[in-house]
C-alpha cells in the first residue's frame, strides 16, 4: 500500500461546478497537508497547506483534513477553465520527517467552458 | 521576488552518459530539495541540501548525487544514465530545513535518456 493514495481521474466538470478532490494516507505521523496545482510542462505550484486537522479557506479553494479518517480534501468553488490542471496532494511529518514531501500521484482536472 | 529557476529546461542524453542539472532557489531560501517526477511513480524525494550539506536522502541509488554552494545554488548529478532515469527533475526551495510545507518548486528539467 502506498503511503498516499489519490484517484488519478481524469475528472471533467462544467464551468461553475464545485470540484471535490481527495487523498487518503496511511502514515499517522503526517501533520502537514498540502495541495499543489501543476499545469502541463510546469512545476507544481503551492495552493495551500493545513496543519493537523481542520479546514482552511483561500478564495475559491477550501482544504479539509480529517486525521481520524486519514482523509484530506480540496474543494474548488465556481470552477473556471483556468483551473484545468493536475492537482497533487502532499504531506509531511513533524520533526525528523519534516524535510520531505510525500505526494499522491495527482488528479487531472478539466473544467469545460 | 523571482521564483526558483532551473537550467537547462530540456536535456537529451544517451545511456551511460552523465548529466548535471542546476537550481537557483528563491532569494533568501537556504534549503534546496530535489524530486524526480515520472508518470509511473509520481513525485519522489531525492535529497535535500541546507548550508552546503546534504541533510536528507531518499531511496535512490548512489548514481544520484548533488551539492550546494555557499550562495544556496544547487546542482544535481546523475552518472551512468539509464533509460529509467528519463523524468522531470524538480528543484524546490524553502527558507529553512525541516519546512517541507513551505517548499516552492521550479519549472523542472525534463531529461530524456535514449
Amino acid at each position: 500500500q502506498k503511503e498516499v493514495e489519490q484517484d488519478p481521474g481524469p475528472l471533467s466538470v462544467p464551468e461553475g461546478a464545485i470540484v471535490s478532490l481527495n487523498c487518503t494516507y496511511s502514515n499517522s505521523a503526517f501533520q502537514y497537508f498540502m495541495w499543489y496545482r501543476q499545469y502541463s510542462r510546469k512545476g507544481p505550484e503551492l495552493l495551500m497547506y493545513t496543519y493537523s486537522s481542520g479546514n482552511k479557506e483561500d478564495g475559491r479553494f477550501t482544504a479539509q483534513v480529517d486525521k481520524s479518517s486519514k482523509y484530506i480534501s480540496l474543494f474548488i468553488r465556481d470552477s473556471q477553465p483556468s483551473d484545468s490542471a493536475t492537482y497533487l496532494c502532499a504531506m509531511s511529518a513533524e520533526g525528523a520527517g519534516s524535510y520531505q514531501l510525500t505526494f499522491g500521484k495527482g488528479t487531472k482536472l478539466s473544467v469545460i467552458p | 521576488k523571482a521564483g526558483v529557476t532551473q537550467t537547462p529546461r530540456y536535456l537529451i542524453k544517451t545511456r551511460g552518459q552523465q548529466v548535471t542539472l542546476s537550481c537557483s532557489p528563491i532569494s533568501g531560501h537556504r534549503s534546496v530539495s530535489w524530486y524526480q517526477q515520472t508518470p509511473g511513480q509520481g513525485l519522489q524525494f531525492l535529497f535535500e541540501y541546507f548550508s552546503e550539506t546534504q541533510r536528507n536522502k531518499g531511496n535512490f541509488p548512489g548514481r544520484f548525487s548533488g551539492r550546494q554552494f555557499s550562495n544556496s545554488r544547487s546542482e544535481m548529478n546523475v552518472s551512468t544514465l539509464e533509460l529509467g532515469d528519463s523524468a522531470l527533475y524538480l528543484c524546490a526551495s524553502s527558507p529553512k530545513t525541516g519546512r517541507a510545507y513551505e517548499q516552492y518548486f521550479g519549472p523542472g528539467t525534463r531529461l530524456t535518456v535514449t
